[in-house]
């Protein structure tokens, strides 16, 4: 089974803070996502990578940056954190044409921005 | 948009009884998937099925794709508690290549 683990279930940090959210998976996939999901919203972009190094802009992208510098990881940076960026972060992957199979997602990170 | 819409927003039931939710979107498309999420986790993969397709099981999930109407329908047979999560549509194409998600809608199987 694929295994997609992100660093941290819940975080909770302060406003102007640099704060990274880490994820890895196991499977050897090409393409990496990151959304985050709010309560009425349903999940949102913010950014994937196709590979390493490569990084494409989601629909939400502003007020994040991402890394890839292995295959097997994808993080995500929030520069200057702030309130409005409390939310569910879920990293996923897939394998191929990254619309055309399945994403295999990882539990979740609970942020919180104080 | 792009977007896949479900409903109903929220459905209950008793177990063994089956569950049917619906998804209407947009644009043309390439595939459209469905997910479910349990409280406080990710997102697990249940079904893909492309635009040539017309219907897919998998063991007591059956989904239809019928693109003249732009929708798709899931249904759960004989539902068990464990059935109890949400569950969300994502559709692909119509000139974006993103995998775009609804906003979900909650199922809730009763004992």
């Amino acid at each position: 089974d694929v295994k997609v683990t992100q660093s941290s279930r819940y975080l909770v940090k302060r406003t102007g803070e640099k704060v990274f959210l880490e994820c890895v998976q196991d499977m050897d996939h090409e393409n990496m996502f990151w959304y985050r999901q709010d309560p009425g919203l349903g999940l949102r972009l913010i950014y994937f990578s196709y590979d390493v190094k490569m990084k494409e802009k989601g629909d939400i992208p502003e007020g994040y940056s991402v890394s890839r510098e292995k295959k097997e990881r994808f993080s995500l940076i929030l520069e200057s954190a702030s309130t409005n960026q409390t939310s569910m972060y879920l990293c996923a992957s897939s394998f191929g044409y990254y619309s055309n199979q399945p994403q295999h997602f990882g539990d979740g990170t609970r942020l919180s921005i104080l | 948009s792009q977007q896949g819409e479900e409903d109903p927003q929220a459905l209950s039931i008793q177990e063994g009884e089956n569950a049917t939710m619906n998804c209407s979107y947009k644009t043309s498309i390439n595939n459209l998937q469905w997910y479910r999420q349990n409280s406080g986790r990710g997102l697990v993969h249940l079904i893909l099925i492309r635009s040539n397709e017309r219907e897919k099981h998998s063991g007591r999930l059956r989904v239809t794709l019928d693109t003249s109407k732009k929708s798709s329908s899931l249904l759960i047979t004989a539902s068990r508690a464990a059935d109890t999560a949400s569950y969300f549509c994502a559709t692909a194409g119509g000139g974006s290549e993103k995998l775009v998600f609804g906003k979900g809608m909650k199922l809730t199987v009763n004992p």
